[in-house]
């Protein structure tokens, strides 16, 4: 079983639909949760960092985080075009990082 | 699944010194690998993009004289951090792609130069 799963998708959404994408994990030592967002050709930039259970927000983007249930989603509201990228969620342990693949992403005009 | 396997996952090397990263695809042949830098809580950044048996393309500002990367085989790529310097100290984190576009990473190097 890999670390983090995540499903690639492709999904596509309507532009001002509320996306959700999500991330399950098996290794309760990890501590710090980070979704990426990566343009084509681009390295992935940081969206969001956080290191505890609950929600985080910032402006149009929620990280939930429930370790209990070993998952964490990024929501996105009111979405438009520029949000087309490839989403990653990342953890991290001690001196260690597990990706998920990446989801992709495309917000239809 | 895919599984990229990174070693070391810590290296501390003196000033002046060179340090080899390797970045192996273990169940899948991996035509593309890509090398990037992060700093604490800051975005990954890509130095490099490399395809088997050619050279890498680095981005601008990476020192292709310093950063050495070579992908000799479709399942292994390496990073050599030449006359390491206390600057260079990062996390180097290298993923490869099968081509379907989807990436899968490795864990990561710690790397402290003193």
């Amino acid at each position: 079983q890999k670390e983090v799963e995540q499903d690639p998708g492709p999904l596509s959404v309507p532009e001002g639909a509320i996306v959700s994408l999500n991330c399950t994990y098996s290794n309760s030592a990890f501590q710090y949760f980070m979704w990426y967002r990566q343009y084509s050709r681009k390295g992935p930039e940081l969206l969001m960092y956080t290191y505890s259970s609950g929600n985080k927000e910032d402006g149009r983007f929620t990280a939930q985080v429930d370790k209990s249930s070993k998952y964490i989603s990024l929501f996105i509201r009111d979405s438009q075009p520029s949000d087309s990228a490839t989403y990653l969620c990342a953890m991290k342990t001690g001196n260690q990082f597990y990706f998920g693949t990446g989801t992709s992403l495309t917000v239809i005009p | 699944g895919a599984v990229v396997s990174q070693h070391p996952s810590r290296v501390i090397c003196k000033s002046g010194t060179s340090v080899k990263i390797e970045c192996r695809s273990l169940d899948f042949q991996a035509t593309t690998m890509f090398w990037y830098r992060q700093f604490p809580k800051q975005s990954l950044m890509l130095m490099a993009t490399s395809n088997e048996g050619s050279k890498a393309t680095y981005e601008q500002g990476v020192e292709k004289d310093k950063f050495l990367i070579n992908h000799a085989s479709l399942t292994l790529s390496t990073l050599t951090v030449t006359s390491a310097h206390p600057e260079d100290s990062s996390f180097y984190i290298c993923s490869a792609s099968q081509g379907s576009g989807g990436y899968t990473f490795g864990s990561g190097t710690r790397l402290t130069v003193v």
